[in-house]
């Protein structure tokens, strides 16, 4: 089985830091990579996703992940944050032996303080 | 074009009941899958449900049980509630033909309480 590891529980930044939220998984086969956020009282929401090709993917809200295939991540990024990004952040992998199985991180709770 | 709907929002029930749980998918979906969220965790895997059959499962006992509709909504049934099937439970839909290479878009989720 898959397994997905977001190593960072909560993280706490101020208005324009930039931020990087570790991923890392343990498939060794070709894998699809995905972040979604879930906002407070908000349902799970796509933010990027890779399936081939360019290895940094650019997403919406200004965020962007790079897929490095050799350290099995996928961390996210942002080089600025508003307060607007404070959210619970999640990590997913599936495969095409999974099909539409999809396993999730335990997520990042990121505070952003105004 | 309404995206995924799950009711109810929230539920209350005591230990050994049985509770069931609705979902529609988002409008061209076809596939549902359902997950199970328990407070400070990422979703788990329950099973997916396309063409009226059951195509995958997670690590779930058999109390968790499931059906699609014809017109692609499904349930989630759980029996002999325990207190630890206590979690937000997540339905999620997508279009069985993209394969592997889908996005899955989830519902507002049914918050269960077995007390």
């Amino acid at each position: 089985a898959q397994s997905v590891s977001q190593h960072n529980h909560h993280v706490i930044l101020s208005e324009a830091a930039s931020l990087e939220l570790g991923c890392n998984y343990s498939y060794g086969g070709t894998v699809n990579l995905f972040w979604y956020v879930q906002y407070p009282g908000q349902h799970l929401q796509l933010l990027l996703k890779y399936f081939s090709g360019d290895p940094l993917v650019k997403g919406i809200k200004g965020f962007e992940a790079e897929f490095i295939k050799s350290k099995f991540s996928f961390n996210l990024r942002k080089p600025s944050v508003q307060w607007s990004d404070t959210a619970e952040y999640f990590c997913a992998v599936n495969s095409q032996n999974t099909g539409n199985q999809f396993y999730f991180g335990t997520g990042t709770s990121l505070t952003v303080i105004p | 074009d309404a995206g995924v709907t799950q009711s109810p929002t929230h539920l209350i029930k005591t230990r050994g009941q049985q509770v069931t749980l609705r979902c529609s998918p988002k409008s061209g979906h076809d596939t549902v899958s359902w997950y199970q969220q328990a407070l400070g965790q990422g979703p788990q895997f329950i099973f997916q449900y396309y063409e009226e059959e059951e195509r995958q499962r997670g690590n779930f006992p058999d109390r968790f049980s499931g059906h699609q509709f014809p017109n692609y909504s499904s349930e989630l049934n759980v029996n002999a509630l325990l207190l630890g099937d206590s979690a937000l439970y997540l339905c999620a839909s997508s279009y069985f033909g993209a394969g592997s290479y889908n996005e899955q878009f989830f519902g507002p989720g049914t918050r269960l309480t077995v007390l």
